[in-house]
């Protein structure tokens, strides 16, 4: 059964350090989509991509986050200076179109020190 | 944006009972999707049920979308159906890309072999 898949399970970085989290997505959807979770809170959402560009972003996708589809086949979340308060389990979904059933990775610990 | 609120937020039950966890939400919805979050932290997809009724095995589905609910059903519970169960949904919005999925606070459930 074709699945999303993020790489790594778990990374430790510096407080200031930049980050990339790598996705691949389903192999023929369309959306694409990055959420967080804070050790025991809610999942949020940060940003979902369509055609090759940002379709929306909540307050916490500021400048220091962004997204790249670099090819066809990853779909990446930078996070340019770490914060310790970016310490969460990132995930990332993919759709094959509007209101269809969304799947997501098994998620990024990203831990910052 | 759209609300979504889950009960009970904790549930302890013993291996073999049988339990109904409810998700609310505050708008109409275009998609509605049950997750498990395992002990891992993997979102394992469980219903795609934004109107109707459901059944996978032990556990099954509602979703009354005219009066903005939802309920998952689990019976015979194993501890292996320990974990948080999640409710998401998309707001029913007409502009192109608000297809973000909200998710409520989560139920957790610890089932006492």
């Amino acid at each position: 059964e074709p699945e999303v898949t993020q790489t790594p399970s778990h990374q430790v970085t510096q407080m200031g350090q930049e980050v990339i989290l790598r996705c691949v997505p389903i192999s023929n959807h369309l959306y694409f989509y990055w959420y967080r979770q804070i050790l025991g809170q809610k999942v949020e959402f940060l940003v979902s991509f369509y055609n090759n560009e940002i379709s929306e972003k909540s307050e916490i996708f500021d400048d220091q986050f962004s997204v790249e589809r670099p090819d066809g086949s990853n779909f990446t979340l930078k996070i340019r200076s770490t914060k310790l308060e970016d310490s969460a389990m990132y995930f990332c979904a993919s759709r094959a179109g509007r209101s269809t059933e969304a799947f997501f990775g098994q998620g990024t610990r990203l831990t910052v020190v | 944006g759209i609300q979504v609120e889950q009960s009970p937020p904790d549930l302890i039950l013993q291996e073999g009972a049988n339990s109904t966890l409810r998700c609310n939400f505050s708008d109409s919805v275009n998609n509605l999707q049950w997750f498990h979050q395992n002990p891992w932290g993997q979102l394992i997809n469980l219903f795609y049920i934004p109107s109707g009724t459901k059944q996978n095995g032990r556990l099954s589905a509602t979703t009354v979308a005219t009066e903005r609910y939802s309920l998952l059903y689990i019976s015979s519970s194993q501890t292996t159906d320990s974990g948080v169960y999640f409710c998401a949904v998309e707001g029913k919005i007409a502009n192109f890309g608000n297809e973000k999925l909200t998710f409520g606070t989560g139920t957790r459930l610890t089932i006492i072999p």
